[in-house]
C-alpha cells in the first residue's frame, strides 16, 4: 500500500512568493495533519482535519499560513507570502482516528527554503 | 513544564546492551502513548504504541507505561547500531481532543558498535 504522499519533496523559493505544499493520506485514513519541523521548535503541529474538516488550527503560526482539504485524498498547506523563518520541513501525516487517536503515519516531508 | 518531556540527549549505548528511553508527560487524563523513531533526514515512523499500564512487548521493543507516574518507557534490547536514531514520543492529550498528538522533544540515540 502506498503511504502518505507529498510533493513537492524540496522547495526552494524567493521571500515574498507564494509557497503551496500538497499531501495524498493514505486511503481510508480519516484524519490528516500538518506540521512543520526545525532544529530549534522541534515538531509543531499547525492543523488538523478530520472528514476534511478542520478541527484544530491553533498551531497555524499566523495568517499567512492556510489549509485546505477538498476531498478525502488531498490536502494543500498555503504559505502566502513566504518568510526566511518559514524554513523547515512540511510533514503531512494520516490517521484512522479510533475512540482515543490511532496512530499517525508520516509523509517523506518537504523541505522548504525561503531565501 | 513541558506537556511531553524527554531528555534530549545525547544517549550513547553499546552494541547488544539494553537502551532505555524515557519519557514523562503532564496531562493526567491522557490515554494514548505512542514512540516514533526518525533517522536524520527521514519522516518520524511509528514503531510502537501503549493504551494500558504495563509492558508491551514487540521483537526487540518493549514500551512500558506507568499512568500513576504519569510516566513511558522504551527499552530496546539487543541495540544495534541500526537502532542509532532520535526516538520521539508522543501522547494523546483527553483535554486536547482525542486525535491530537503531542510530541516531547526527542532522545538522540547512537549505539556504538
Amino acid at each position: 500500500d502506498a503511504g502518505v504522499i507529498q510533493s513537492p519533496r524540496h522547495e526552494v523559493t524567493e521571500m515574498g512568493q507564494e509557497v503551496t505544499l500538497r499531501c495524498k493520506p493514505i486511503s481510508g485514513h480519516n484524519s490528516l495533519f500538518w506540521y512543520r519541523q526545525t532544529m530549534m521548535r522541534g515538531l509543531e503541529l499547525l492543523i488538523y482535519f478530520n472528514n476534511n474538516v478542520p478541527i484544530d488550527d491553533s498551531g497555524m503560526p499566523e495568517d499567512r499560513f492556510s489549509a485546505k482539504m477538498p476531498n478525502a485524498s488531498f490536502s494543500t498547506l498555503k504559505i502566502q507570502p513566504s518568510e526566511p523563518r518559514d524554513s523547515a520541513v512540511y510533514f503531512c501525516a494520516s490517521s484512522l482516528a479510533g475512540r482515543w487517536g490511532g496512530g499517525q503515519f508520516f509523509g517523506p516531508g518537504t523541505r522548504l527554503t525561503v531565501l | 513544564q513541558k506537556e511531553v518531556e524527554q531528555n534530549s540527549g545525547p544517549l550513547s549505548v553499546p552494541e547488544g546492551a539494553i537502551a532505555s528511553l524515557n519519557c514523562t508527560y503532564s496531562d493526567r487524563g491522557s490515554q494514548s502513548f505512542f514512540w516514533y523513531r526518525q533517522y536524520s533526514g527521514k519522516s518520524p515512523e511509528l514503531i510502537m504504541f501503549i493504551y494500558s499500564n504495563g509492558d508491551k512487548e514487540d521483537g526487540r521493543f518493549t514500551a512500558q507505561l506507568n499512568k500513576a507516574s504519569q510516566y513511558v518507557s522504551l527499552l530496546i534490547r539487543d541495540s544495534q547500531p541500526s537502532d542509532s536514531a532520535t526516538y520521539l514520543c508522543a501522547v494523546v492529550g483527553a483535554i486536547q481532543g482525542a486525535q491530537k498528538l503531542v510530541f516531547g522533544q526527542g532522545t538522540r540515540l547512537t549505539i556504538n558498535p
